[in-house]
């Protein structure tokens, strides 16, 4: 069966910084791009990055570009976000995605982050 | 304010039909593939439709999807009260650089 699992969320004052992992299983892991997609509460979902199977390409939305870097290690089956200088806008819940051919086909429960001081 | 566009709530009555709606442009919708997500009240989205029309195994045949030109649409036959949810399009923007874009949702009500 398929699994993703979020975790490391949590409250952060503004400007600090928080690592989100995501637990995959039940397939291939190094086969798959991986993503992250976000939800502000009360609101819309948004994409916010994307890694290749093998690292070798990423990719981010405009908002979070030079503070947020996605990585991943095939060899623990696991995805990682770093958020660096996090914004009271970052506050939403994270969930951690599997890609195939650019849809989203596993999604994981999701990470709440709160950046609030 | 999103990419995509969709109204923000429809409703209907059990075992009735209903659309959504999801307008883009030719950067997105008009050169790409549109998928639609499911979100039940604190869940996580769900996968629905892919590739404009294509259910992956498990969802049920009431759901539908079609393309045409820069727009989407959802359709959803025989309500039921279980498909009281958010539902979401999504697509591939090429517009700045390679993003995936959504809509803003869409709140299903089945009266």
């Amino acid at each position: 069966e398929v699994q993703v699992v979020d975790s490391g969320g949590g409250l952060v004052q503004p400007g600090g910084s928080l690592r989100l992992s995501c637990a995959a299983s039940g397939f291939i892991f190094s086969n798959y791009w991986m993503s992250w997609v976000r939800q502000a509460p009360g609101k819309g979902l948004e994409w916010v990055a994307n890694i290749k199977h093998d690292g070798s390409e990423k990719y981010y939305v405009g908002s979070v570009k030079g503070r947020f870097s996605i990585s991943r290690d095939n060899a623990k089956n696991s995805l990682y976000l770093q958020m660096n200088s996090l914004r009271a806008e970052d506050t939403a819940v994270y969930y951690c995605a599997r890609s195939l051919a650019r849809r989203f086909d596993y999604w994981g429960q999701g990470s709440l982050v709160i950046v609030s001081s | 304010q999103s990419v995509l566009t969709q109204p923000p709530s429809v409703s209907a009555a059990p075992g009735q039909k209903v659309t959504i709606s999801c307008s883009g442009s030719s950067s997105n919708i008009g050169n790409n593939y549109v998928s639609w997500y499911q979100q039940l009240p604190g869940t996580a989205p769900k996968l629905l439709i892919y590739d404009n029309n294509k259910r992956p195994s498990g969802i049920p045949d009431r759901f539908s999807g079609s393309k045409s030109g820069t727009s989407a649409t959802l359709g959803i036959t025989g309500l039921q009260t279980g498909d009281e949810a958010d539902y979401y399009c999504g697509t591939w923007d090429s517009s700045l650089s390679v993003e995936m874009v959504f809509g803003g949702g869409t709140k299903l009500t089945v009266l």
